[in-house]
């Protein structure tokens, strides 16, 4: 079963707007961690954010900004006044601290392309 | 500090042979994962190793193999290609030290795979 759930497939945005990209996780575990990570076209994933599951406090970086609620199992990731560099493959992951089963696995949604043009 | 680092960065092969790819872990991390990613499937967990020790492995057949080494430095290995092996393939390292397991994965660039 689907772990963790990319609704969106691709977003078009003109430079400036913001974009939120929505991420829906499944788990059974009290303890884990939820990941955002981005994809340019050459192909290297580049870590952005982690949340654990015990910290719901919302937070901003620069021009990424994240909304994390336990309640709906959501982990929505915002880019602020996009820019064409932002142009990449967005990935939610899921880690779970359950089992031996977990460790080093990653489980991640099928991904949203955001696509900025100027 | 330098990255993750993977070599072949692109290879082509036929049906039928084998291929070994190796990643070289960020300095002081000791837990290297593999993943797969197809236009199909997704990013697909592969194998994860820390300390020479294989610690989990995902839903992959049996010629899907890999192996650590003592400086961390990891290879996997493909037997008996098919052309549902064309992929990219990509490692990741961590610390490997959380008794949770819970670690953030830095990613290397990937080896595209090709079979012919």
């Amino acid at each position: 079963a689907q772990k963790v759930t990319q609704a969106q497939t691709e977003i078009s945005v003109v430079e400036k707007e913001d974009v939120t990209l929505d991420c829906v996780y499944e788990t059974r575990d009290t303890t884990y961690y939820l990941f955002w990570y981005k994809q340019p076209p050459s192909g290297e994933l580049v870590f952005l954010i982690r949340r654990n599951s015990f910290d719901e406090q919302n937070e901003i970086s620069g021009r990424y900004s994240w909304n994390f609620q336990k309640s709906t199992s959501s982990f929505n990731f915002t880019i602020t006044a996009s820019q064409v560099v932002d142009s990449a493959v967005y990935f939610c992951a899921l880690s779970e601290a359950g089992a031996t089963d977990s460790w080093g696995k990653l489980q991640f949604g099928a991904g949203t392309q955001v696509v900025v043009t100027p | 500090k330098a990255g993750v680092t993977q070599t072949p960065r692109y290879l082509i092969k036929t049906r039928g042979q084998q291929v070994t790819l190796s990643c070289s872990p960020i300095s002081g991390h000791r837990s290297v994962s593999w993943y797969q990613q197809t236009p199909g499937q997704g990013l697909q967990f592969l194998f994860e190793y820390f300390s020479e020790t294989q610690r989990n492995k995902g839903n992959f057949p049996g010629r899907f193999s890999g192996r650590q080494f003592s400086n961390s430095r990891s290879e996997m290995n493909v037997s008996t290609l098919e052309l549902g092996d064309s992929a990219l393939y990509l490692c990741a390292s961590s610390l490997g030290l959380a008794i949770s397991g819970l670690e953030t994965q830095y990613f290397g660039p990937g080896t595209r795979l090709l079979v012919l």
